[in-house]
């Protein structure tokens, strides 16, 4: 199993609901991210962090907020979901970002999100 | 666009035989390609990378060709297992020293007994 853990592994919430994920790396990286799995579609990046700064927010809206509070954590915080929200959300982490070839992304289990 | 696409959605493989699951990618400037292995209710799982200087790259039961000249990935699984039944897809990365990765759909890979 990977390195990178992730809670709650499921999740349902109304649309005026406030929730959070919670996501740890025990690999001593210094880059997480945030990406959203959608069914039939490909991995879709939203937030990058790197030594705890955020890097990238990928148009992501504003009902999801990321917080690092250091390296080894990593936050999504939601509010006022819709239901085309409903995803399976996927914590990664790396060594180093902007590390270039062989920075490997591993990946936790993802937390199963359903907004009613 | 850029997209990192798969030949077929679904392969059926009998236990024991080779698996071949394809990759195509589309900048010709990656120089960094993983595949990842998704079962159900899991995330993915790194399986094994080639870089561009490479066209060839053997792990334990798997292998990745790449063929630039037509930008093709492939993973080649050894004696197909049970196990092995999951999503395996690609993802590649189109500028180097970043960490954009583009991640393809992914192939369903199913093992008959």
């Amino acid at each position: 199993e990977t390195g990178v853990t992730q809670t709650p592994r499921h999740l349902v919430m109304g649309m005026t609901n406030k929730k959070s994920l919670k996501c740890e790396q025990h690999l001593g990286h210094n880059a997480m991210y945030w990406y959203k799995q959608s069914a039939k579609k490909p991995l879709e990046l939203m937030f990058v962090y790197n030594f705890k700064e955020q890097t990238e927010n990928n148009s992501v809206p504003s009902r999801f907020s990321p917080e690092c509070p250091n390296s080894s954590h990593l936050f999504l915080h939601l509010h006022t979901l819709q239901p085309e929200d409903s995803a399976l959300y996927l914590c990664a982490s790396s060594r180093l970002n902007g590390g270039g070839a062989g920075d490997t992304q591993y990946f936790g289990p993802g937390t199963r999100l359903t907004v009613l | 666009g850029e997209s990192v696409g798969l030949h077929l959605p679904t392969l059926s493989v009998q236990e024991g035989d080779n698996s071949i699951i394809n990759c195509a990618y589309s900048n010709s400037a990656s120089d960094y390609f993983i595949w990842y292995k998704q079962e159900s209710g899991k995330g993915p799982q790194f399986i094994i990378d080639i870089r561009s200087n490479m066209d060839k790259r053997q792990g334990q039961r798997v292998t990745v060709l790449l063929n630039k000249t037509v930008k093709h990935l492939s993973l080649q699984i050894a004696a197909t297992q049970p196990g092995d039944s999951a999503v395996y897809f690609c993802a590649e990365n189109p500028t180097s020293g970043t960490y954009k990765y583009i991640f393809g759909t992914g192939t369903r890979l199913k093992v008959l007994a």
